[in-house]
């Protein structure tokens, strides 16, 4: 079976502090993607990042980082030194051969200033 | 480039009355989903196209029916609201089957059902 499961429903923390947001998922597949999406209080999903199955290395772009481990099964989403503009809802989702993105159920992150 | 958009941003219905949600993207992409959010449960595929002409159903399609005359037309019909498909509506488009390509998604639609 396909699946994403983020298991931290809500995560709120005080600005400047880092989080992570978990992300753990089940697939068959040999070849597959991962994605984090953000949804801020706007509404709109915001493509932030993919991963292939294949790359294992840690991506960093600016305060934002990803530790994919296929052991594990994770691709887990870490916000340094928070900002209040980091609060939103943010999705994992896996990407197989077929048609569709089987999604997480969401993080809600409050970033308190 | 508009990418996806949604039409109407915002609908209030009453049990039993029909509405047309359309959505349409200017990026010639083959794939397009609607999906449904609703607290708590995270993104629900409705129903999904592979193309002009294609349409199947996706996690929780009943109450609705679809139809993709054009390629860069996605259309969501209820024909007799309920209350509980009160949630918001999201579109989104994707260019083709590869699995590396990102979804692209249009601004919502907050429907309501009394």
């Amino acid at each position: 079976a396909q699946k994403v499961t983020q298991a931290q429903t809500e995560i709120s923390v005080v600005e400047k502090e880092d989080v992570t947001l978990d992300c753990v998922y089940e697939t068959r597949d040999t070849t597959y993607y991962l994605f984090w999406y953000k949804q801020p209080p706007s509404g709109e999903l915001v493509f932030l990042i993919r991963r292939n199955s294949f790359d294992e290395q840690n991506e960093i772009s600016g305060r934002y980082s990803w530790n994919f481990q296929k052991s594990t099964s994770s691709f887990n989403f870490t916000i340094t030194a928070s900002q209040v503009v980091d609060s939103a809802v943010y999705f994992c989702a896996l990407s197989i051969s077929n048609y569709q993105l089987i999604w997480g159920a969401g993080t809600k992150l409050i970033i308190k200033p | 480039n508009a990418g996806v958009t949604q039409t109407p941003k915002f609908r209030v219905l009453k049990t039993g009355q029909s509405m047309t949600l359309l959505c349409a993207q200017d990026m010639n992409h083959e794939y397009m989903y609607w999906y449904r959010q609703d607290p708590g449960m995270g993104l629900r595929l409705i129903h999904y196209s592979v193309g002009e002409g294609t349409t199947a159903k996706g996690e929780v399609p009943d109450g609705y029916n679809v139809s993709r005359l054009k390629k860069q037309n996605f259309l969501l019909g209820l024909e007799s609201a309920a209350p509980s498909q009160t949630s918001v509506y999201f579109c989104a488009s994707r260019a083709g089957q590869v699995i590396s390509y990102e979804q692209y998604f249009g601004p919502g639609t907050r429907l309501t059902v009394t």
